[in-house]
C-alpha cells in the first residue's frame, strides 16, 4: 500500500518569508500527486496537481511544487508567503489507474503578520 | 468550482444511538464519493468508497456494519454511524470527483464533527 509522509507538522514563519514543505511517498508505480489546502473554517481544496509532463507545476496563489521521481518527492514551495497563507497543507497521492487518495499527515502553517 | 456539502456540520449524540450524515454534490452528479475520517491532529483516513447504485467498498479495518453507506442517487451519499460509542467521535469528511476530472482530484465537503457522549 502506498504511504505519504510530510516532513513537518508545524511551520511558523513571518510574512514575505519563503516556504517549502516536504512530501515523500512510497509507491513504485505511476502516481498522480496533489497538494490540498484547508484554510481556517473552510473546505479542503485543491492547491495544485501533477499528472504528467513538466515536473514543476504551478498552482493557485503563487504556489508551486516539483515532482522528483528519483526521490519520490513532491515538495511544495512559495517564494514569499502572506498572512492569508495560514492553513493546513496536505500532500496526497493516488495510483494513476486507481481512485483511492492517500494523504500525508498534514502540515500546519502559521504566517505571522 | 464544484460544491460538495455535508449535513449536519456537527452532531452530539448519546452512546448507543445512530447518526446519519449526508453528503451532497450540489451542482454536479457524482457516481463515486469517498468518506474519510480525521482524528485530532492526524491526517484523513479513507473509510470507504461509495458507488452510486451499488455497495460501498470499505477499507481494511473499517466495520461495514458499523458505518453504513448508502449512495442512492447521483447527488447524495449517506454515512450512518450505528450504535455510536465515544470512540466513534471524530471528524467525518466526504468528497466527490467531478466527472472528467483526473484520478484523485476531489471536491470536499465541509466535514461533520461527531461527538458521542
Amino acid at each position: 500500500a502506498q504511504s505519504v509522509s510530510q516532513h513537518n507538522h508545524h511551520v511558523i514563519l513571518s510574512e514575505a518569508a519563503s516556504l517549502e514543505l516536504g512530501c515523500n511517498y512510497s509507491y513504485g508505480g505511476t502516481v498522480n500527486l496533489f497538494w490540498y489546502v484547508q484554510y481556517p473554517g473552510q473546505h479542503l481544496q485543491l492547491l495544485l496537481k501533477y499528472f504528467s509532463g513538466d515536473p514543476l507545476v504551478k498552482g493557485i496563489k503563487g504556489f508551486e511544487a516539483e515532482f522528483i521521481k528519483s526521490k519520490f518527492s513532491f515538495n511544495l514551495r512559495k517564494p514569499s508567503v502572506q498572512w492569508s497563507d495560514t492553513a493546513e497543507y496536505f500532500c496526497a497521492v493516488v495510483k494513476a489507474a486507481g481512485n483511492k487518495l492517500t494523504f500525508g499527515g498534514g502540515t500546519r502553517v502559521l504566517v505571522k503578520p | 468550482g464544484a460544491v460538495v456539502s455535508q449535513h449536519p456540520s456537527w452532531v452530539i449524540c448519546k452512546s448507543g444511538t445512530s447518526v446519519k450524515i449526508e453528503c451532497r454534490s450540489l451542482d454536479f452528479q457524482a457516481t463515486t464519493m469517498f468518506w474519510y475520517r480525521q482524528f485530532p491532529k492526524q491526517s484523513l483516513m479513507l473509510m470507504a468508497t461509495s458507488n452510486e447504485g451499488s455497495k460501498a467498498t470499505y477499507e481494511q479495518g473499517v466495520e461495514k456494519d458499523k458505518f453504513l453507506i448508502n449512495h442512492a442517487s447521483l447527488t447524495l451519499s449517506t454515512l450512518t454511524v450505528t450504535s455510536a460509542h465515544p470512540e466513534d467521535s471524530s471528524f467525518y469528511i466526504c468528497s466527490a470527483s467531478y466527472p472528467g476530472q483526473g484520478s484523485g482530484e476531489l471536491f470536499f465537503g465541509e466535514g461533520s464533527r461527531l461527538t458521542v457522549l
